[in-house]
C-alpha cells in the first residue's frame, strides 16, 4: 500500500516554462488536495477535488490548473512558471472532508 | 484573528523532559482536530486526532477545550527523535477540509 505518491521529487524550471506535477493515491479516497509550502510558512491550499470530475479553487489558485479524471490521480499543472511559484508542493487525500489527510512526499520546485 | 494560531518557537527542551504546546482556533463550528508532525524537508504526518474527552497515545496526550477554543499537546519523556515541527490542524477550512497552523518548532537537546 503506497498511500500518496508524487512525481517528480525535484524540478528546476525556467521562467515561462510549464510542467505537470503528478499525484496518485491508492486508498480509494474521494477527496484530494494540492498545497504549497514556502520556507517557514504554513500550508496553503491551491486546489481540491471531492471526487472524479469535480475540482474547485482553494486559497491560492492563480497560475495553476488541475483535473481529476479518475479517483486515483490528481495532477497539478503549472502554466508559465514564475519565480513566485518556487515552493514545495504537497498532494494529500482523505476519505471525507474534515477528516484526517494523508500527504505525499512532496515536489520541490525551483523557478529561475 | 488568525484561523489557527501557534507559537512558532523554537522550544528547546532537554531530553527526558515534558513539553507542552497549545494552539488556538477561531472557528467555533470546527468539529475535527488533529496534531500533525513535520520533519525538516518532509511531508506532514498525522500524529494523532484530538477528541473532546482528551486522548493519549503512548507519551503523547492531546486535549481539547471547546469553550476556550484551544488544543494542547503534551509530550512526556521527550526523545531526540521528537525534534520536529508540530502542526495544529482544525476542520472548517475551505474545501470542507482542514486548516493548518504554521507549526511549533521543537528541538530536543541531548
Amino acid at each position: 500500500n503506497a498511500g500518496v505518491t508524487q512525481t517528480p521529487k525535484f524540478r528546476i524550471l525556467k521562467i515561462g516554462q510549464s510542467m505537470t506535477l503528478q499525484c496518485t493515491q491508492d486508498m480509494n479516497h474521494n477527496y484530494m488536495y494540492w498545497y504549497r509550502q514556502d520556507p517557514g510558512m504554513g500550508l496553503k491550499l491551491i486546489y481540491y477535488s471531492v471526487g472524479a470530475g469535480i475540482t474547485d479553487k482553494g486559497e491560492v489558485p492563480n497560475g495553476y490548473n488541475v483535473s481529476r479524471s479518475t479517483t486515483e490521480d490528481f495532477p497539478l499543472r503549472l502554466e508559465l512558471a514564475a519565480p513566485s511559484q518556487t515552493s514545495v508542493y504537497f498532494c494529500a487525500s482523505s476519505s471525507q472532508g474534515r477528516r484526517e489527510q494523508y500527504f505525499g512526499p512532496g515536489t520541490r520546485l525551483t523557478v529561475t | 484573528r488568525k484561523e489557527v494560531e501557534q507559537d512558532p518557537g523554537p522550544f528547546n527542551v532537554p531530553e527526558g523532559a515534558t513539553v507542552a504546546f497549545n494552539c488556538t482556533y477561531s472557528n467555533s463550528a470546527s468539529q475535527s482536530f488533529f496534531w500533525y508532525r513535520q520533519d525538516c524537508r518532509k511531508e506532514p504526518k498525522l500524529l494523532m486526532s484530538v477528541y473532546s474527552s482528551g486522548n493519549e497515545d503512548g507519551r503523547f496526550t492531546a486535549q481539547l477545550n471547546r469553550a476556550s477554543q484551544y488544543i494542547s499537546l503534551l509530550i512526556r519523556d521527550s526523545k531526540l527523535s521528537d525534534s520536529a515541527t508540530y502542526l495544529c490542524v482544525v476542520s472548517g477550512g475551505g474545501a470542507d477540509g482542514l486548516t493548518f497552523g504554521k507549526g511549533t518548532h521543537l528541538i530536543i537537546q541531548p
